[in-house]
């Protein structure tokens, strides 16, 4: 079956460059959308289609995707960004059926 | 502003039913396809149905298919989620979304004896 594969966790020092993966083998054809969440909090939406930004996102936060991998990126991370994140996009059946990656805990401290 | 306001969830017993409803608002509902997310307890985010904009087809996550159905009143702008023969680990905050960026508000189902 189609996975998207993120690692469990990473960590930084505030001030320090997160980048959280997401791989999956046709990922290079679809669109990764990337999702932060808080602790008992619905997710939020901070890159959509591979590198673009929402509004009200901060110009630190940002996505890019080569191949088979998708990145998020947190430049000068701080202790806010601590949360969830979740890659998203549709599966290869090309029936816009979704799958999201596992999640990785970003730690701040 | 976009408004997804969900109801319906609550406790059901293994191999019950509960529907759940999601009742959107700020724009032209009958335009888009809407989709159901889960979340168990602890864990991460699954996808679980979408339903294109007219209601005509409908895709289900293989771990519901054939014991949840998605559906739409698009003259009431409400979506539906039928759960049918629910087990424990269908337990899990269930949100309503109209991707990427809006999402309800979440309802909790608990399947418990």
């Amino acid at each position: 079956s189609y996975e998207l594969t993120q690692p469990p966790s990473v960590s930084v020092s505030p001030g320090q460059t997160a980048k959280i993966t997401c791989s999956a083998d046709a990922l290079s054809e679809k669109y990764v959308y990337w999702y932060q969440q808080k602790s008992g909090q619905a997710p939020v939406l901070v890159i959509y289609e591979d590198t673009e930004r929402p509004s009200g996102i901060p110009e630190r936060i940002s996505g890019s995707s080569s191949g088979t991998m998708a990145t998020l990126t947190i430049s000068g991370a701080q202790v806010e960004d601590e949360a969830d994140y979740y890659c998203y996009s549709t599966d290869s059946t090309g029936n816009h059926r979704g799958i999201f990656g596992g999640g990785t805990k970003l730690t701040v401290l | 502003q976009v408004q997804l306001v969900q109801s319906g969830g609550g406790v059901v017993q293994p191999g019950g039913s509960l529907r759940l409803s999601c009742a959107a608002s700020g724009f032209t509902f009958s335009s888009y396809a809407i989709h159901w997310v889960r979340q168990a307890p602890g864990k991460g985010l699954e996808w679980v149905a979408v339903i294109s904009n007219n209601g005509s087809r409908k895709y289900h996550a293989d771990s519901v298919k054939g014991r949840f159905t998605i559906s739409r009143d698009n003259s009431k702008s409400t979506l539906f989620l039928q759960l049918n023969s629910v087990r424990a680990e269908d337990t899990a905050v269930y949100y309503c979304v109209l991707f990427p960026v809006y999402w309800g508000q979440g309802t909790l189902v608990t399947v418990s004896s």
